[in-house]
């Protein structure tokens, strides 16, 4: 059965903390993805990996950058947190385009910055 | 850019009745996926689909991509408080592996 887990169900934070959003994935997937999720906005890609060591910018980076040291880990990073970054960040894994298959999703942080 | 319209933004219905969401593009998609969100969670893959008329069904969920690749419907038949939650539609504009989402669909049953 396929698994993407997120490090924290809720988090809260100050605002200027460094934050640290983990997601692991168990299906040997090259595919991870970071989205961010808003009422009236939907999901929005924020990075992308390939690969481990590869990242690709999604339609909204500012103000986040992510790490992929090894395959399964896929860590989201908030520099310096600020209150528009409250959110809903969901992580996702998948094999490369032409597999058929889908994405897979974990079960998302919920950010409060305050 | 490319963009997926949802309609309608919310539906409510009592149990036991069909509705049907639809999902619209500007242009062909390369693969339509549906999910399921229940509040406050993560999203849950129902059905894929690739090619022009295809349809898929799962339990009383079915799927349908149209010909021309640019609009998808879900029918839920006999609906029950357990496909309560939001749809997702999501696409591959351009076989990238990137997806675009729909704003979702809010589905309530009551009894």
């Amino acid at each position: 059965d396929v698994k993407v887990t997120q490090s924290s169900r809720y988090l809260v934070k100050r605002t200027g903390e460094k934050v640290f959003l983990e997601c692991v994935q168990d299906m040997d997937h090259e595919n991870m993805f970071w989205y961010r999720q808003d009422p009236g906005l939907g999901l929005r890609l924020i990075y992308f990996s390939y690969d481990v060591k590869m990242k690709e910018k999604g339609d909204i980076p500012e103000g986040y950058s992510v790490s992929r040291e090894k395959k399964e880990r896929f860590s989201l990073i908030l520099e310096s947190a600020s209150t528009n970054q409250t959110s809903m960040y969901l992580c996702a894994s998948s094999l490369p385009a032409g597999h058929g298959d889908t994405q897979y999703f974990g079960p998302g942080t919920r950010l409060t910055v305050l | 850019s490319q963009e997926l319209e949802q309609s309608p933004q919310s539906l409510i219905v009592q149990e036991g009745k069909n509705l049907t969401i639809n999902c619209t593009s500007s242009k062909t998609l390369y693969g339509l996926y549906w999910y399921k969100q229940k509040y406050g969670e993560g999203l849950i893959f129902l059905m894929m689909l690739q090619k022009g008329g295809e349809e898929k069904s799962h339990e009383k969920i079915t799927a349908k991509l149209d010909e021309k690749k640019q609009q998808s419907s879900l029918h839920i038949t006999a609906s029950q408080p357990s496909h309560a939650g939001i749809y997702l539609c999501g696409a591959d504009p351009s076989g990238t592996d990137k997806l675009i989402f729909g704003t979702g669909t809010r589905l309530q049953v009551f009894p």
